[in-house]
């Protein structure tokens, strides 16, 4: 069965203060990995894939990159904007479309 | 701007009542998604189509709960009788995989913004 764990569950920082969000997984034969960002109340909004170990991606102020166990999305210079849910998706070869996500990092950036 | 629509945002209703949620995807794409959001499970999915055929239900109660695609430009999520643990947010997502990579399934899923559902 396909696995994602995500950490932290929630993560508070001051504007500036770069971090990182973890996403591990376990899944029979990895076709992608996807990272989506989701505000109260609206539907998750599709940020990255990521497809083989190694690839990194990078959109504005998050860069996200994946190893053969777990996936990073680093946030450079966070800004307040930047507060919102991030959640993890992980699909199998064998799955078809299937996405398995995780729980999600709950991210709160202050000013 | 191309998005997913869903119909309606909000619904309350009783125990035992009939449910339609309705979505209509992003124009020319081909696969639909429907997933449910709860505090307790995060977000899962119910059912994908693919050219409007059924390709995957096995997240979905076969009881109560039923997805059709009537047309290209909609489709339907009904739950049939509702109950308390249905209350949720339900997304509808599309995605379109071309066609020369039929069978790779690799297509971004755009989701919608949700119908939010209480069931009393």
């Amino acid at each position: 069965e396909d696995q994602v764990t995500q950490s932290p569950e929630a993560l508070r920082l001051q504007e500036g203060e770069s971090s990182s969000l973890n996403c591990s997984y376990t899944v029979s034969g990895l076709r992608g990995l996807f990272w989506y960002r989701q505000d109260p109340g609206k539907g998750p909004e599709f940020l990255f894939t990521l497809y083989s170990a190694g690839e990194e991606k990078e959109k504005e102020r998050l860069k996200a990159t994946l190893t053969k166990k777990e996936s990073f999305l680093h946030i450079t210079a966070p800004k307040p904007e930047d507060s919102a849910t991030y959640l993890c998706a992980v699909q199998a070869e064998t799955s078809g479309s299937r996405l398995t996500f995780g729980e999600g990092t709950q991210l709160t950036v202050n000013p | 701007d191309a998005r997913v629509t869903q119909t309606p945002r909000h619904k309350v209703t009783e125990m035992g009542q009939e449910v339609t949620m309705r979505c209509q995807p992003i124009l020319g794409h081909n696969t639909v998604f429907w997933y449910r959001q709860t505090m307790m499970q995060g977000l899962e999915l119910l059912a994908y189509f693919r050219n409007r055929a059924p390709l995957d239900d096995s997240g979905m109660p076969k009881d109560r709960f039923s997805a059709e695609m009537p047309d290209a430009t909609l489709a339907t999520l009904k739950i049939q009788p509702s109950e308390p643990r249905d209350s949720a947010v339900y997304f509808c997502a599309s995605g379109l995989v071309p066609l020369h990579l039929a069978g790779v399934d690799q297509e971004t899923q755009y989701f919608g913004p949700g119908t939010r559902l209480l069931v009393l």
